[in-house]
């Protein structure tokens, strides 16, 4: 299967860790897309990157909050010292060309901080 | 900044009625996006729509883009149990990243 992958499903941290999600596009695919979903709300963007480049960060909070997608290896979301606020599901999508494509979403990573 | 509004927030339908959902931007797009999301699962793509005024149909379901480029909606006729979700619309505009809308969760009754 070569849909796009993200791991863990399920993390949780203890207030002031850190988190790392990570997100495998499917194959052949250069860009990715982070979401943050609440319960009953919509996804909210995060941050879009290439190979090595990021492309728009608009949505990510300044503080804690970083992204990188490196030439080889996964793309990483890393939350750094969580706060209960941070629970959520994040979703990694990928696309093939520029942004108007249709976006293929990961199964997501449910992180809960106690 | 650009907004996306979607009602109903909540759709219960007994199975066999009609299902529409409506999405309305704040700003003109260039394509808008439909997703399906079942309970627990992630988004998934189903169609996007480009021009002014564009209707695709996909078996049982509907969408439709207005002729403004501001609104649209997606119709499902005779629901199935299958069809329970929640359906989020995306709007894209120019460079900006696609917004998407809160949903609309529908559940069907058998």
């Amino acid at each position: 299967n070569a849909g796009v992958m993200q791991n863990p499903r399920h993390l949780v941290r203890r207030r002031g860790q850190e988190a790392r999600l990570r997100c495998s596009p499917m194959k052949g695919h250069s860009h990715v897309y982070w979401y943050r979903q609440l319960p009953e709300e919509g996804l909210k963007f995060m941050v879009y990157l290439q190979k090595e480049n990021i492309i728009d960060e608009s949505g990510m909070p300044k503080e804690r909050f970083s992204a990188e997608f490196p030439k080889e290896g996964p793309s990483i979301l890393r939350i750094q010292q969580v706060v209960r606020g941070d629970s959520a599901a994040y979703f990694c999508a990928s696309s093939s060309r520029d942004r108007d494509n249709e976006q293929y979403f990961g199964p997501g990573t449910r992180l809960t901080v106690t | 900044g650009q907004q996306v509004m979607q009602i109903p927030q909540y759709q219960h339908v007994q199975e066999g009625e009609d299902f529409t959902t409506y999405c309305n931007s704040s700003t003109t797009l260039s394509n808008i996006q439909w997703y399906k999301q079942r309970p627990g699962g992630h988004p998934v793509f189903l169609i996007q729509l480009v021009k002014s005024g564009e209707v695709k149909k996909q078996k049982r379901l509907t969408f439709q883009f207005g002729e403004a480029k501001k609104n649209s909606s997606l119709h499902i006729t005779a629901t199935q149990t299958t069809d329970v979700g929640t359906y989020f619309c995306a709007g894209k505009r120019g460079n900006t990243p696609l917004v998407f809308g809160k949903g609309t969760r529908l559940s069907v009754i058998a």
